[in-house]
């Protein structure tokens, strides 16, 4: 079956600092791969996503995240923090070629210091 | 299209009363998917549809959640006889069929506080 791990539950960074978000998928064949904030309130906005080629993946507002298959994990990441990063961030996985459900992981909150 | 919308934003309602909510999905997306998210959680998957057809539901989703999308557009999720445990926010996402080409959209969601 397909699942998600976030092991960290909260994140603290300094604004200006760099970041790193882990995840770790379970999944028996190729997974599409996705990261997701959400705000206080409000729905999800996608960051990035894999599908295949490429392993490091541009995303917007100068996230990143690299897909490495031998470690199952999908890890976010931006080099400089900025104070309106401060979020909850979720990643999930779909499989197969025509997508369906998406599986979410427990999710990151994101506290940035000043 | 201005995204996936969904109606009501809140919804306050006492235990024991049937609430509805409905979705409008991206018009092109013929994926349609409903989600509900606890405090501190991230989305679990109730069901899906593509088009009209109801392609797999949640062992979550009890016999008193019940979902529809009669013409392959908008979506509704019902749930009958709410109870504390409802507390959630419903949440609702479209996609193409290859979702690998624009990934899922999710609209705002719609909280449901049951008293």
């Amino acid at each position: 079956a397909q699942s998600v791990t976030q092991p960290d539950i909260h994140i603290t960074v300094s604004e200006g600092a760099s970041l790193e978000l882990r995840c770790n998928y379970s999944y028996g064949a190729t997974p599409y791969l996705f990261w997701y904030v959400q705000s206080p309130g409000q729905g999800l906005q996608l960051l990035l996503k894999y599908f295949s080629g490429d392993t490091l993946v541009q995303g917007i507002k100068g996230f990143e995240a690299e897909f490495k298959r031998s470690q199952s994990s999908f890890n976010l990441r931006k080099p400089s923090v900025h104070w309106s990063d401060a979020a909850e961030y979720f990643c999930a996985v779909a499989g197969g070629n025509q997508g369906g459900k998406l599986i979410f992981g427990q999710g990151t909150e994101l506290s940035v210091k000043p | 299209d201005t995204g996936v919308s969904q109606d009501p934003r809140h919804k306050i309602t006492k235990r024991g009363q049937n609430v509805t909510f409905r979705c409008d999905p991206i018009s092109e997306h013929n994926r349609l998917y409903w989600y509900r998210q606890t405090l501190g959680q991230g989305p679990e998957f109730l069901t899906y549809f593509q088009n009209e057809a109801q392609l797999e539901k949640s062992r979550l989703l009890s016999d008193r959640f019940s979902a529809e999308r009669p013409k392959g557009s908008f979506s509704t999720l019902e749930i009958q006889r709410t109870e504390q445990g409802d507390s959630a926010m419903y949440l609702c996402a479209s996609s193409p069929t290859g979702a690998s080409n624009s990934g899922y959209t999710f609209g705002s969601g719609t909280r449901l506080t049951v008293v």
